[in-house]
């Protein structure tokens, strides 16, 4: 199993609700991270989880917050989103926090 | 901080050779990559060179690291119009932050 699987594909969501964004891995990786990605642009590391223990933050705002329940799984919880925060969330992981990275294919949020 | 810079376009005929460039500014990264982002869909990792290296051919794919001039290029061989996507260099800085060029926008004519 070489997957980065993301769920759910797609989110649409109102300023005032609460979702979340969900990632396992399967492959024993032991570095897991959030990017976001605005359309035509590059992605743009949010978090870093390293041995299920967060080792950056990315100066992201506090309406984001990540969790690592186990090595497989990295959610992304949001609480009070602004429509600026519509992207693409990428969650990637790799097998140290120095390898390769391997992305899934992000779930696309949509803020009204 | 660290910058990486490429091209943003790039249109080639199917069959002929692309190359996309790269510069980078940490002379420190002990990886770079080449991602692929086809539209609507996650980044691909397509390779990757180590910093000790000059060449790296896979298949279609050469990847040359001129590390004097911190000049990073990926030549694809024999484009097909299933290549045609964005392609981004990236490099690792510590503690596994990867970061991304702006993508260079690969369209391949039939």
């Amino acid at each position: 199993d070489t997957e980065v699987t993301q769920t759910p594909k797609h989110l649409v969501m109102g300023m005032t609700n609460k979702k979340s964004l969900k990632c396992e891995q399967h492959m024993g990786h032991r570095a897991m991270y959030w990017y976001k990605q605005k359309a035509k642009k590059p992605p743009e590391l949010m978090f870093v989880y390293s041995y299920e223990k967060l080792s950056i933050n990315e100066s992201v705002p506090s309406r984001f917050s990540p969790e690592c329940p186990n090595s497989s799984l990295l959610n992304l919880h949001l609480h009070a989103l602004q429509p600026e925060d519509s992207a693409l969330y990428l969650c990637a992981s790799s097998l140290l926090a120095t390898g390769e990275l391997f992305f899934g294919e992000g779930s696309r949020l949509t803020v009204l | 901080g660290e910058d990486v810079e490429q091209s943003l376009f790039l249109s080639v005929r199917e069959g002929d050779s692309s190359v996309i460039n790269c510069t980078y500014t940490d002379s420190s990264s002990t990886y770079l990559y080449w991602y692929k982002q086809e539209p609507g869909a996650g980044l691909q990792l397509l390779t990757y060179i180590f910093s000790n290296m000059d060449m790296k051919q896979d298949q279609r794919l050469t990847v040359l690291l001129n590390k004097k001039d911190k000049h990073l290029s990926l030549r694809i061989a024999d484009t097909q119009t299933g290549d045609s996507a964005i392609y981004f260099c990236a490099e690792i800085e510590r503690y596994g932050k990867l970061t991304f060029g702006q993508g260079t926008i690969l369209t391949v004519h039939p």
